[in-house]
């Protein structure tokens, strides 16, 4: 079956750390380029970052938001995508997703994604 | 404060046909792709229309996109109950660098 599961939310404190992992089955992982997205409670879809598959460089690229504190990685032989999350602070509070484009293309949309995990960063 | 705007509500009864606008410029939606997604309550978003008006397999024909300029739309005709759900466009942005949203439409089916 295609589909993408990530793991690792929780209730976190601020200021701490915290990894999600993104597990992918069905489909040849090495050749898309992975990307998270966070909705946070009632609100809008917010662009985390990617990362391109390794025949583009595996190069990554993150929002502004997020940038110096989160960081994206892939293991292309076991099928994951990482989303690290460092120094934490209450507005990442969210549901996190990643995402696979409908074709190798990034610019083909975002077709499959995960069923989201729940970041909840609090004291 | 979205980068793309929509409007917040949309509705219409069974049968009829809504259309969802999408706003930005000449950084986002004028020169680069539109997506739309769907999301229904307590799901992940779907993918609805991409590249402008490419809709992926499995997607109704009800469901069309178009833009002109900086600015996109959706359409759903022949609405029914279970298409009330929250709809986003979405565009890169060259200046940011960076995938932009609009802040979603909620589609009400009365």
């Amino acid at each position: 079956e295609v589909q993408l599961v990530e793991s690792g939310g929780g209730l976190v404190e601020p200021g701490r750390s915290l990894r999600l992992s993104c597990t992918a089955s069905g489909f040849p992982f090495r050749d898309y380029p992975m990307t998270w997205f966070r909705q946070a409670p009632g609100k809008g879809l917010e662009w985390i970052g990617f990362i391109r598959s390794k025949d583009y460089g595996g190069t990554t690229q993150y929002a502004a938001s997020v940038k110096g504190r989160f960081s994206i990685s892939r293991d292309d032989s076991r099928t994951i995508a990482y989303l690290q999350m460092n120094t934490l602070k209450t507005e990442d509070t969210a549901v996190y997703y990643c995402t696979r484009t409908l074709r190798s293309d990034i610019l083909t949309g975002f077709y499959l994604w995960g069923q989201g995990t729940l970041v909840t960063v609090s004291s | 404060q979205s980068v793309l705007t929509q409007p917040p509500s949309a509705s219409g009864t069974p049968g009829q046909r809504v259309t969802i606008s999408c706003s930005g410029s000449s950084s986002n939606i004028e020169n680069n792709y539109v997506f739309w997604y769907q999301q229904l309550p307590g799901t992940a978003p779907k993918l609805l229309i991409y590249r402008n008006d490419q809709r992926p397999s499995g997607v109704p024909d009800r469901f069309s996109g178009s833009k002109s300029g900086p600015s996109a739309s959706l359409s759903i005709s022949g609405l029914r109950s279970e298409d009330e759900a929250d709809y986003y466009c979405a565009a890169w942005d060259d200046s940011l660098t960076g995938w932009v949203f609009g802040g979603g439409t909620k589609l009400t089916v009365l």
